[in-house]
């Protein structure tokens, strides 16, 4: 149980487009949801916390009005990485609160996103 | 927000115990010791947690001191399949509402034949 399922897995994109990354909860409401990004050899990031039916919270230097975060149901989250450029290339993961069970937060499989 | 300190690498031979090592000197009286592992490309994988007492489960134990001021992630059998970036994590909470999984640099376990 309490799986998150984030799609695509990888996407390329041109720079100066914009990408939208989904991620689900398939067996429970996740009312709040965080995004991570990861660059190759780095740590996780985190970028924001989503919560269900309000604006997100976004960490310090992170551009919200590049990477928009809509959580308008209590199964789905996206981040749209808006505008992209090369710089934003890296390994996006999402992750939700997972309250009835005994670890409380699940990851999803994470997004490649590559921009040319 | 308690901070944790891990070695950056460590070796282990297959069948093995490996022994992962986190600091967190400054964990507070109400902050859990999250272990997390990454393989390679896919998202992190819950171990285990804890507060003060020890913790087993099927895939590891945690040990934390009785300070609490660091732990030890235990896996009884390693095999080449645990080979993956463990994160110790210690959870924040601001304001009782959301509490952030905040990622520190990790150690890169290496199980070798």
């Amino acid at each position: 149980g309490a799986v998150v399922s984030q799609h695509p897995s990888w996407v390329i994109c041109k720079s100066g487009t914009s990408v939208k990354i989904e991620c689900r909860s398939l067996d429970f409401q996740a009312t709040t949801m965080f995004w991570y990004r990861q660059f190759p050899k780095q740590s996780l990031m985190l970028m924001a916390t989503s919560n269900e039916g309000s604006k997100a919270t976004y960490e310090q230097g992170v551009e919200k009005d590049k990477f928009l975060i809509n959580h308008a149901s209590l199964t789905l989250s996206t981040l749209t990485v808006t505008s992209a450029h090369p710089e934003d290339s890296s390994f996006y993961i999402c992750s939700a609160r997972v309250t009835a069970t005994n670890y409380g937060y699940t990851f999803g499989s994470g997004t490649r996103l590559t921009v040319v | 927000d308690a901070k944790t300190t891990q070695p950056t690498s460590m070796d282990c031979a297959e069948g093995r115990a490996a022994n992962l090592p986190c600091n967190h000197s400054t964990i507070s009286g109400n902050e859990y010791v999250y272990w997390y592992r990454q393989i390679h490309s896919q998202g992190p994988q819950y171990i285990i947690h804890g507060l003060k007492n020890n913790e087993t489960n099927e895939m590891a134990s945690l040990i934390i001191t009785e300070d609490r001021k660091s732990s030890t992630l235990i896996l009884p059998h390693a095999t080449l399949r645990d080979t993956a970036v463990y994160y110790c994590i210690v959870r924040v909470n601001y304001g009782g509402a959301t509490n952030k999984l905040i990622f520190g640099t990790g150690t890169l376990l290496a199980v070798q034949p």
